[in-house]
């Protein structure tokens, strides 16, 4: 067990329709990141929030946001939502910058759109 | 743009037969370097981090390596349990400020056979 945490585990919908994904970072940890993992594209930075600002963004559409609130967890919200969004989602977390800076994974959010 | 390329991208061993993962990496300069173990359906486990060429670390069975373009994780007598998709990925030092994302290899997925 990592530490991380993401709800729901598994979530099913339809196309156009919005979710939201959620992750509570390990005790003390300050950064969250996003990534999405599908069969074709393999694991894909979305974004990176630190102490509630956004630090970094990698191929996040414009249909995704995310936000961390003041008690560090972080929301990823994904809306219009397309056949191709299916994938499954990660959160993971990491320490207060430093050198030592490894992610920690939750257990991921498997969302199916049908 | 940083790439990291895994290879085989499958392997399988005999329990006892030792081998070798080779993660290759092009990168702007290199922070570090992870390797993750994955099982089907779950978040990625962190394993290692390597910092600088020459470095080594051992877990168990595992001992990852790296070079100034590669690393190796080698799979010393690998048990059954062993077998998984393992991961590799890159921090770039180009990344500025506390931007900390992580870009990964597609993985090698490794079974190992009773």
């Amino acid at each position: 067990d990592s530490g991380v945490t993401q709800t729901p585990k598994h979530l099913i919908t339809a196309t156009g329709q919005r979710v939201t994904l959620r992750c509570s970072p390990r005790s003390g940890d300050l950064s969250v990141y996003w990534y999405q993992q599908s069969l074709d594209q393999g694991l894909q930075f979305l974004i990176q929030y630190y102490n509630g600002e956004e630090r970094a963004k990698g191929n996040i559409l414009e249909r995704f946001s995310a936000q961390q609130f003041p008690d560090l967890h972080s929301e990823l919200n994904l809306s219009s939502l397309e056949l191709g969004d299916s994938a499954l989602y990660f959160c993971a977390s990491s320490a207060a910058l430093g050198i030592y800076y490894e992610q920690y994974f939750g257990p991921g959010t498997r969302l199916t759109v049908t | 743009e940083d790439q990291v390329t895994q290879s085989p991208e499958a392997l399988r061993l005999q329990e006892g037969e030792s081998s070798s993962l080779n993660c290759s990496y092009t990168v702007s300069g290199l922070r570090g370097l992870f390797w993750y173990r994955q099982d089907p359906g779950k978040g990625p486990e962190f394993l290692f981090t390597l910092y600088s060429a020459g470095e080594e670390k051992e877990k168990e069975r595992l001992k990852a390596t790296l070079t100034k373009k590669e690393s190796f994780l080698h799979i010393t007598a690998p048990k059954p349990e062993d077998s998984a998709t393992y991961l590799c990925a890159v921090q770039p030092l180009g990344v500025s400020g506390s931007a900390r994302q992580l870009t990964f290899g597609s993985g090698t997925q490794l079974t190992v056979l009773p």
